[in-house]
């Protein structure tokens, strides 16, 4: 079974500061993708980043980054300069690289709010 | 803007009524998704079309019927629902399936509400 944790259901940052969402996945597969996503109140899910499994180095966008540990299977997002703007639901999500359907496994997600 | 786009952006309907959810996209892509989603819980998955063919039904109820008329259409038909079926319903796309590193990209959902 493909299960994916975020044990973080609401945080709360600075404008400006750093903050680390956490995440964990559990699969038997080896060959995998993983995914953040952000839902802001105006509900449309937006991709923040991306990362293939079998890339060891961390992929980053922006402000966003990630820190991908394939062996303990965690994918925390770390959000740098924290924007009003970033206030969202994150979701965790992956998908399996084999799985001809593209499905997604997401998270329970983290609402984050960045205040002023 | 998004390029996914669903209409209407909120439904009020009764449980006789019949009524549907239209997604359009123009990028191209294959395959499409639609996708139940309650208060502060993830995304459910319904339906996947691929080339305008049903690839996953997970299960929904057959109040539920979707409908693929052609490649950037996607069309979620409801009838007789039941209060439980108030949700937001997003609907997505992605190039095309068989390769799980292709992101999804979602529309702005419809906001339906079941009395």
């Amino acid at each position: 079974a493909q299960t994916v944790t975020q044990s973080q259901p609401e945080m709360s940052v600075q404008e400006a500061e750093t903050v680390t969402l956490s995440c964990t996945y559990d699969t038997s597969e080896n060959n995998y993708y993983l995914f953040w996503y952000k839902q802001p109140p105006s509900r449309q899910m937006i991709l923040v980043i991306r990362q293939e499994a079998y890339k060891q180095q961390n992929a980053t966008e922006n402000r966003f980054s990630v820190n991908f540990q394939k062996a303990a299977k965690s994918f925390s997002l770390k959000i740098s300069d924290s924007q009003l703007g970033d206030t969202a639901m994150y979701f965790c999500a992956f998908t399996l690289t084999w799985d001809n359907f593209n499905k997604f496994y997401f998270g329970s997600g983290t609402k984050l709010n960045v205040k002023p | 803007d998004t390029e996914v786009t669903q209409t209407p952006k909120h439904l009020v309907m009764g449980m006789t009524n019949k009524k549907s959810l239209k997604c359009e996209q123009h990028m191209g892509h294959r395959a499409m998704y639609w996708y139940k989603q309650k208060a502060k819980k993830p995304p459910e998955l319904m339906f996947v079309y691929s080339y305008e063919k049903l690839s996953i039904n997970e299960s929904v109820p057959s109040r539920f019927s979707p409908e693929c008329p052609n490649s950037s259409l996607l069309n979620l038909h409801l009838h007789a629902l039941q209060p439980e079926d108030s949700a937001l319903y997003l609907c997505a796309s992605s190039q095309d399936l068989g390769q799980g590193h292709q992101p999804q990209h979602f529309g702005d959902g419809t906001r339906l509400s079941i009395l």
